[in-house]
């Protein structure tokens, strides 16, 4: 079955504490992306990947490290994070972000104390 | 100004009704996507548009690029058409996708 994976689906930690948030997707996928997601902000893009070892940064990307080792991995790291970064997450992927159906994870409910 | 807006932000119907969801953008773009967003939060692809219309079921979406809106239609609709619907442009020269802020839809029985 086609899908994107992430984990955890929910985290509580506190302040500080290193975390990883992983994203894996097994459709071959070119193109890959972490979002965002607050309440009356709607989605935004964090940071995207074109191919392997090809990153750049969204639109919200402080506070937030991404790598792109494999093609089918894309994790999320936040070093040290804080309470601003509490939010809803959605890895996606696509073929090409243009003109392609975008995929998109089950999403990662993190609560930062 | 957001460089995509939908309109309204929240609608509720009566089951059996025709929905319509506008979605304007004031940027070039290569594809306009619809997206459905249900209660516990996963996201889910239901269009994706250059020129023209496109109909899957009971959904249609529509886009006019020289106006730059686009439109989903929901006919008879449903209780479980109940959901967040967002549009997202994909910019054209650029690897992102920008979000409206979401259309939340209520159906009720």
């Amino acid at each position: 079955e086609a899908q994107v994976t992430q984990n955890p689906r929910y985290l509580i930690t506190v302040t500080g504490k290193k975390l990883t948030v992983t994203c894996s997707q097994n459709m071959n996928h070119e193109y890959m992306s972490w979002y965002r997601q607050d309440p009356g902000l709607g989605l935004r893009q964090i940071y995207y990947s074109m191919n392997v070892e090809v990153t750049d940064k969204g639109d919200v990307p402080e506070g937030y490290k991404v790598s792109r080792k494999e093609k089918r991995n894309f994790p999320l790291i936040l070093e040290s994070p804080s309470p601003n970064q509490t939010s809803l997450y959605f890895c996606a992927s696509s073929l090409w972000v243009g003109a392609n159906e975008q995929f998109f994870g089950p999403g990662t409910r993190l609560t930062v104390l | 100004k957001n460089e995509v807006e939908q309109s309204p932000q929240n609608l509720t119907a009566q089951e059996g009704e025709f929905i319509t969801i506008n979605c304007s953008y004031s940027v070039g773009i290569s594809a306009l996507h619809w997206l459905q967003q249900h209660p516990g939060g996963g996201i889910v692809s239901l269009f994706m548009l250059s020129s023209g219309k496109k109909k899957h079921g009971r959904l249609i979406a529509t886009i006019n690029i020289q106006e730059k809106h686009s439109s989903l239609h929901i006919t008879a609709s449903h209780p479980r058409d109940s959901a967040v619907y967002i549009c997202a442009a994909a910019i054209q020269g650029a690897q992102k996708l920008v979000f409206g802020q979401g259309t939340r839809l209520t159906i009720n029985p």
